[in-house]
Formats: C-alpha cells, sequence, structure tokens
C-alpha cells in the first residue's frame, strides 16, 4: 500500500538554526498538509497545500516557517529559525479528492532544538 | 468555529473488557469523522471513516464507531479489548463547508490491563 514518507526521522539543531524536513506523499493525491505534536499533547495544524499554494494556515503557521513543492514528488517544511519551543513531531499528510478522503500521515519527524 | 471533544484524556479497560471512547463535534452540519490511533513514536493511522452510507462503521483491529447526528457523536467501541489496542485515539472531522482543515481532538490515551 502506497504510503507517506518523511526524512529525517530525527533532526537536532541549534536554535537560530534553518531546519528543511522534508516529505513525499502518496504520488496521486492532491492536499498536503504539515502538522506537529508537541510532546505528550495533541495534534496541531500548521498548514495545508493545494494546486501550489497554500490554501489554509494556522497562527502557528507564522513567517518563520514556509513550505514548498520543488517538484512533483517532495513537498518540504522550512523552519528559518528555530527556537526552543519548536521542538515536537513533524507530520507531513496528504489525501486525495473527496469530502471523506482521509489523510495519510507519514511517522513523522522528531526535531530536537537546543 | 469548529471543535471536537474527546471526554477522556486517560482511559483504562482490563484486557477483554468493552472499549468505549467518546468523540462529540460541534458543527451545523455532519462533518466527515474519522478515528486515528498512534502507538508509540510512530505516525496517525486510520481506524474508520465515516461515509454516510451507514450510520455504524467498522474498522480495523475490531473497532467501530456510531454516527449519532442527534448527539452529534461519534464515539469509537471495540467490544473486547486487546493488549496490543495501547495507543492514543483521535478523532478528527473535517467540515464539509469549511474548506479541506481537518480538526483533531486532544486525543485518549487508552491503557489495557491484563
Amino acid at each position: 500500500e502506497p504510503e507517506v514518507t518523511q526524512t529525517p526521522s530525527h533532526q537536532v539543531t541549534q536554535m537560530g538554526q534553518e531546519v528543511i524536513l522534508r516529505c513525499v506523499p502518496i504520488s496521486n493525491h492532491l492536499y498536503f498538509y504539515w502538522y506537529r505534536q508537541i510532546l505528550g499533547q495533541k495534534v496541531e495544524f500548521l498548514v495545508s497545500f493545494y494546486n501550489n499554494e497554500i490554501s489554509e494556515k494556522s497562527e502557528i503557521f507564522d513567517d518563520q516557517f514556509s513550505v514548498e513543492r520543488p517538484d512533483g514528488s517532495n513537498f518540504t517544511l522550512k523552519i528559518r529559525s528555530t527556537k526552543l519551543e519548536d521542538s515536537a513531531m513533524y507530520f507531513c499528510a496528504s489525501r486525495d479528492r473527496g469530502g471523506n478522503s482521509p489523510l495519510h500521515f507519514g511517522n513523522g519527524t522528531r526535531l530536537t532544538v537546543t | 468555529a469548529q471543535s471536537v471533544t474527546q471526554l477522556g484524556s486517560h482511559v483504562s479497560v482490563s484486557e477483554g473488557a468493552l472499549v468505549l471512547l467518546r468523540c462529540n463535534y460541534s458543527s451545523s452540519v455532519p462533518p466527515y469523522l474519522f478515528w486515528y490511533v498512534q502507538y508509540p513514536n510512530q505516525g496517525l493511522q486510520l481506524l474508520l471513516k465515516y461515509t454516510s452510507a451507514a450510520t455504524l462503521v467498522k474498522g480495523i483491529n475490531g473497532f467501530e464507531a456510531e454516527f449519532k447526528k442527534s448527539e452529534t457523536s461519534f464515539h469509537l467501541t471495540k467490544p473486547s479489548a486487546h493488549m496490543s489496542d495501547a495507543a492514543e485515539y483521535f478523532c478528527a472531522v473535517m467540515p464539509p463547508d469549511t474548506g479541506n482543515q481537518f480538526y483533531f481532538g486532544t486525543g485518549t490515551s487508552l491503557t489495557v490491563i491484563p
């Protein structure tokens, strides 16, 4: 069964550094998402992406964050200048067209900012 | 604004006992409804989704959920808990009239006691 893949599985970075989290969504899916989950807390929506542009974003997704779909397969999340509070699991998800099409999640990237 | 409420952040059941995890949504229009499971250090995996074909939906691993419009609920049940069911469970909704954003509940951690 096709799946969403995320790399790396774990990223350690120093405060103020830039990080890029990478995702390969399921190939025929049209909608792409980033969520984050701070340890032991709920899953928080960051951004959704459709037709090569951001369709929705949350308050968390400020100017330090950006997303790109540089080619036909990758979907990246960039954090320009990381803060300690950015430490979390970041999940990429994709879904097909159709109202009840579910999100398909990757296994996440654990970002640790020191 | 859309909200999803999962009553009980922690639920403990004995092995073999009934599992009941509660989910209520707030929406004037019935949304698309989903349950996800998250095992430690993994991404979210779809358990089941409501498709409007039937109010009782069967999912993987013996779980099922019943949509009750009058109660705005979509509770998750399993007749007999297994040790392998210990995980975090998330209810999610996607309102049909507000784009493609999914809203997640805060999650319920299920512990199964041998």
